[in-house]
């Protein structure tokens, strides 16, 4: 199964400053099916980006996904207060379905 | 709106069985594959199972194969988890999934329950 490695493991920035996670793959990920959900305490995740760089429904522009192959980056241009959370990859080019671990996004 | 309504978890002795349930509601539950994924107190995402739209495909993690049992009614709009032989390890918070779109059985999900705990513990 592929192995999915986020980086940081946790993020301190302040609001209005730029976030990058990385999400790096065992091996390549087929067809860029690498999704992104954002997870906040006692909720349930939530759908971001889809393909690697489509963005969800309702998913405001500041969230951006990039990346191919085994290297993949979520970037959030402007942090808004909302946006601390916990942060998965995923991928769903191959069998099994596998989530990273997450970055854990906290306000400095 | 899209709703997925879970129930059926609580506290559960090693080696028992619970049944888990996920009401749909908000769209046409017979044209969508659904998923079961968990998450352990304190940890990440892992998925259960996958069920074809009229439960003509189906797929377990390797870690519930055998002792999971996934299904489905369409005529209720509900889907099921039955686990048996359960251990310390299935202790985690329990979603139905419904998905965006799935490569074979390896989805993304655009809908999610909020969740129904199960803890298995003496």
């Amino acid at each position: 199964e592929i192995v999915l490695t986020q980086s940081p493991g946790t993020l301190s920035l302040s609001p209005g400053e730029r976030a990058t996670l990385s999400c790096r793959a065992s091996q390549s990920v087929s067809s860029s099916s690498l999704a992104w959900y954002q997870q906040k305490p006692g909720q349930a995740p939530r759908l971001l980006i889809y393909g690697a760089s489509s963005r969800a429904t309702g998913i405001p522009d500041r969230f951006s996904g990039s990346g191919s192959g085994t290297d993949f980056t979520l970037t959030i241009s402007r942090l808004e207060p909302e946006d601390f959370a916990v942060y998965y990859c995923q991928q769903y080019g191959s069998s099994p379905r596998t989530f990273g671990q997450g970055t854990k996004l906290e306000i400095k | 709106e899209v709703q997925l309504v879970e129930s059926g978890g609580g506290l559960v002795q090693p080696g028992g069985s619970l049944r888990l349930s996920c009401a749909a509601s908000g769209f046409t539950f017979s044209s969508y594959s659904m998923n079961w994924v968990r998450q352990a107190p304190g940890k990440g995402l892992e998925w259960v199972s996958y069920i074809g739209s009229y439960s003509n495909t189906i797929y377990y993690a390797d870690s519930v194969k055998g002792r999971f049992t996934i299904s489905r009614d369409n005529a209720e709009n509900s889907l099921f988890l039955q686990m048996n032989s359960l251990r310390a390890e299935d202790t985690a918070v329990y979603y139905c999934a419904r998905p965006r779109s799935c490569n074979g059985g390896s989805c993304f999900d655009d809908y999610w329950g909020q969740g129904t705990l199960v803890t298995v513990s003496s």
